[in-house]
């Protein structure tokens, strides 16, 4: 079975400060694995995923996550974080063995000016 | 292209009773799964719908169904409403070519208030 854990449900960062969210996945075949975000009263946007090849993956608004299969990990970076970067961030997996998404329990970014 | 839309934006509902939930694909996207997200809490697989079928289910009683129509919009249909499935239901399309390793598009969810 897969499964998503993210450490820290509430971040909080200063402006222009690096932004680390963590994931750690369980999966027991390769996994594919998605960082979404989530604006209030908004549905999912993906950031970024990872399928195969390149290891560090580079999405939109300047993130980026590795992942690391030694620490079965996928964490978000962003060197710098914005004010319109506050929102809640999902981590999820996926195998070729199943057609669903496991979903972390989200991390909630708060920058601070 | 239009993104995947969904309808009603909000909902209230009573204890034991019926709710359907819609949801229109992203053009070109033949696969729609749903998910249940509680208050403060990541997004739960209910179950995904390929071409008019039901192709894999999460953890979700049977009170818990679903259409596809031949245009990929789908419906979700919840009977016997309890207090606990008060939540935003999130729709999701992709392109089924892409396999498991394609993107879920996701549209703005369907907030459910059970009283």
């Amino acid at each position: 079975a897969q499964s998503v854990t993210q450490l820290g449900s509430h971040v909080s960062v200063s402006e222009g400060a690096l932004v680390l969210l963590r994931c750690n996945y369980s999966s027991s075949v390769p996994p594919y694995l998605f960082w979404y975000v989530q604006y209030p009263n908004q549905g999912l946007q993906l950031l970024l995923k990872y399928t195969t090849g390149a290891t560090l993956v580079k999405g939109i608004n300047g993130f980026e996550a590795e992942f690391k299969k030694s620490e079965t990990s996928f964490h978000l970076t962003k060197p710098s974080a914005h004010m319109s970067d506050a929102a809640e961030y999902f981590c999820a997996v996926r195998t070729n063995t199943g057609n669903q998404f496991y979903f972390g329990t989200g991390t909630s970014l708060t920058v601070i000016p | 292209e239009t993104g995947v839309t969904q309808s009603p934006t909000h909902l209230i509902k009573t204890r034991g009773q019926q709710v359907t939930l819609r949801c229109s694909s992203q053009s070109g996207h033949n696969t729609v799964s749903w998910y249940q997200q509680a208050l403060g809490q990541g997004p739960q697989f209910i179950f995904q719908y390929y071409r008019e079928e039901e192709n894999g289910r999460g953890n979700f009683p049977p009170r818990f169904s679903g259409l596809q129509f031949p245009n990929y919009s789908s419906e979700l249909n919840v009977n016997a409403l309890e207090l606990d499935d008060s939540a935003l239901y999130l729709c999701a399309s992709s392109p089924r070519a892409g396999g498991p390793a394609e993107t879920q598009y996701f549209g703005p969810g369907t907030r459910l208030l059970v009283l």
